[in-house]
């Protein structure tokens, strides 16, 4: 079954802790990113990635980190989580850019006291 | 840079009835697609309808169908027959090139 997948769902941490969300697809797919989703904001983009070792920041990338290297998996990396990146994270993939279809994660809630 | 307005927060909508979510975009580009959408509680990102600018046609998936306006930038989705499974969060998006830019969203609710 084609997907993407993210781990883990829900994460409750304290300020500082680094921590890192997996996202992996099985559809080998170039374009990988990443999005925050906040109450009436909707969805914005943190970082993209066109293919192995290539990553570039989207609109809201401060407090983040990314890497690509495999086609499969585009870890979010939060070196020094503040509160301030509370929020819901999808990972997404379309086989390349501009594609029309992009499959997403299924979310991770993550909290930061 | 390229925005998405939806315009209201929240519809109502009673079961079987029609309801059109509103959305509105900016851009200078003339070749790009338009999403919308659903969100239901378990958070689950699901496409329910696309567009393609180049295309006049209005696309129509079942019961979802849009009214694309490319010259007043105008995306809106037309529910018809709604149904209770139809209650969730829509998103608007526009989608060029790197990534897709979504719209603040629009909760759905559906009366029985």
């Amino acid at each position: 079954e084609a997907q993407v997948t993210q781990n883990p769902r829900y994460l409750i941490t304290v300020t500082g802790k680094k921590l890192t969300v997996t996202c992996s697809q099985n559809m080998n797919h170039e374009y990988m990113s990443w999005y925050r989703q906040d109450p009436g904001l909707g969805l914005r983009q943190i970082y993209y990635s066109m293919n192995v070792e290539v990553t570039d920041k989207g609109d809201v990338p401060e407090g983040y980190k990314v890497s690509r290297k495999e086609k499969r998996n585009f870890p979010l990396i939060l070196e020094s989580p503040s509160p301030n990146q509370t929020s819901l994270y999808f990972c997404a993939s379309t086989l390349q850019q501009g594609a029309p279809e992009q499959y997403f994660g299924p979310g991770t809630r993550l909290t930061v006291t | 840079a390229q925005t998405v307005t939806q315009s209201q927060p929240e519809m109502s909508v009673q079961e079987a009835e029609t309801v059109t979510l509103s959305c509105t975009y900016d851009t200078s580009e003339s070749d790009y697609y338009l999403f919308w959408y659903k969100q239901p509680p378990s958070r689950q990102m699901i496409l329910v309808i696309r567009q393609e600018a180049y295309k006049q046609q209005n696309a129509t998936e079942n019961r979802f169908s849009v009214n694309f306006q490319k010259a007043a930038k105008s995306f809106s989705l037309k529910i018809s027959d709604s149904q209770l499974g139809d209650a969730a969060m829509y998103f608007c998006a526009y989608c060029e090139g790197n990534k897709l830019v979504f719209g603040a969203g629009t909760i759905l609710r559906v009366k029985s």
